[in-house]
Formats: structure tokens, sequence, C-alpha cells
């Protein structure tokens, strides 16, 4: 099975740095995705990870430790449009994503 | 490129009766779509995996009596929600697989109400 853990609320204010932590454990692995999801929409592709270390794409970076089943989104110089959910995701070996319940980030002025 | 559109973005039914959501590839051929499911502030649940001109994998507990997938072309899957019921109230998510790639492009979903 696949079991995606990730905290389920954040709040951060405007202009600062948060880090979302998601720990894994499933049957296969093939990459672990971020999206952020606004209320209402769709996922949106964030990052990437399939090999460990931090890759870094303006504002977010992400970092990934396959070892410890273990990922982090990092936002940074928060905006109030970051205000959102963001997902962590694992694909399998099957090309499933499995989803962690989402982290709700709420940036205040 | 790698868009995916899905249409109704949004459709009102009465119980009992059938509703079918498109989604498309527009600018790539997807070997493989995906269907989630998305209730009220919980996450996206995979439904299931159509394959072009395959049968659909559905996922433990999803009914595949009540939700019919065709994935007739490489560019079009269809999913229809029989004899819908208010339970079946939540947004649809389609997603779109190119190739090899691992990424999923996602449409935009369809908010579904049953009444």
């Amino acid at each position: 099975g696949q079991n995606i853990d990730q905290p389920t609320e954040m709040t951060a204010t405007e202009g600062a740095i948060v880090q979302i932590n998601c720990t894994y454990q499933t049957s296969g692995f093939n990459g672990l995705f971020w999206y952020q999801q606004h209320a209402g929409e769709a996922p949106t592709f964030l990052s990437y990870n399939v090999l460990d270390g931090l890759e870094e794409k303006g504002r977010f970076s992400s970092f990934l430790s396959r070892s410890k089943g273990y990922s982090y989104l990092l936002l940074k110089e928060l905006q109030m449009k970051d205000s959102a959910s963001y997902l962590c995701a694992v694909i399998s070996n099957d090309y499933k994503l499995s989803f962690g319940a989402g982290t709700t980030v709420t940036v205040r002025a | 490129g790698a868009v995916v559109s899905q249409h109704p973005s949004w459709v009102i039914c009465k119980s009992g009766t059938s509703v079918k959501i498109e989604c498309r590839s527009l600018d790539f051929q997807a070997t493989t779509m995906f269907w989630y499911r998305q209730f009220p502030k919980q996450s996206l649940m995979l439904m299931a995996t159509s394959n072009e001109g395959s049968k659909a994998t559905y996922e433990q507990g999803v009914e595949k009596d009540k939700f019919l997938i065709n994935h007739a072309s490489l560019t079009l899957s269809t999913l229809t929600v029989t004899s819908a019921h208010p339970e079946d109230s939540s947004f649809y998510i389609c997603s779109a697989r190119a190739g090899v790639d691992y990424e999923q492009y996602f449409g935009p979903g369809t908010r579904l109400t049953v009444t």
C-alpha cells in the first residue's frame, strides 16, 4: 500500500519562508511530485524529484532523500498568491500517482 | 504544450440520471489517462486508469458499472457517471500521460452536483 504524510495546515507571513515536509512509504518508487492546488481548480505542477538532493526553481525548491522516504517543498519570499493547498505525490512502478492529503498554506500580510 | 481540457467544467444533474465528462489532450497523444475524484478538503483519489483501446483498470472500491470509462482514441477519454446519486457529487479531474514520461498533465476539473 501507499502511505504519504504531510501536515494539514501551515501559516506564514508574507515575505517569509515555509517548509512543507512529506514522508512516504510506498510499494515502488519512480519519483516524487509536488503540486499546487487553489480551491476549485486542478493541481498545477511544481516539481519532480527522482534523485536525492535539492532542486531549485525560482522561489520554490524541493528536496528528496530516498533512503529516508522524505521530501520537502521550500517556498521562499512568500506572496499572498501562494496561499493554496500543496500536494505531495509519489509515482509508483505502474505510473500511478498516490497523493498525500495536502497541506493548506495560508499567507498573512 | 501538454494541455488537457475537460468538458463540462461544471454540471448539475438530478438523482438517477447519467452524466458524461470528456477529457481531451489537445496537443499531444495520451497513452494513458487517469480519472481522479476529490471531495471537499480532501486529496485526489485515483478512480481508474485507462489506456487507449483497452478496458480501464479500476481502483479498489470503485464500481466499474457505475463509473463507465471509454478511451476511444489517443486524445479522448470519457467518464460516465451512471444513475448518479447525491453522494457522487464531487470534483472529477482527469490527467494524461504522454509516452514514457512520468509526468501527468491535469485537466481543469469538472464539478458535479447531483440534486
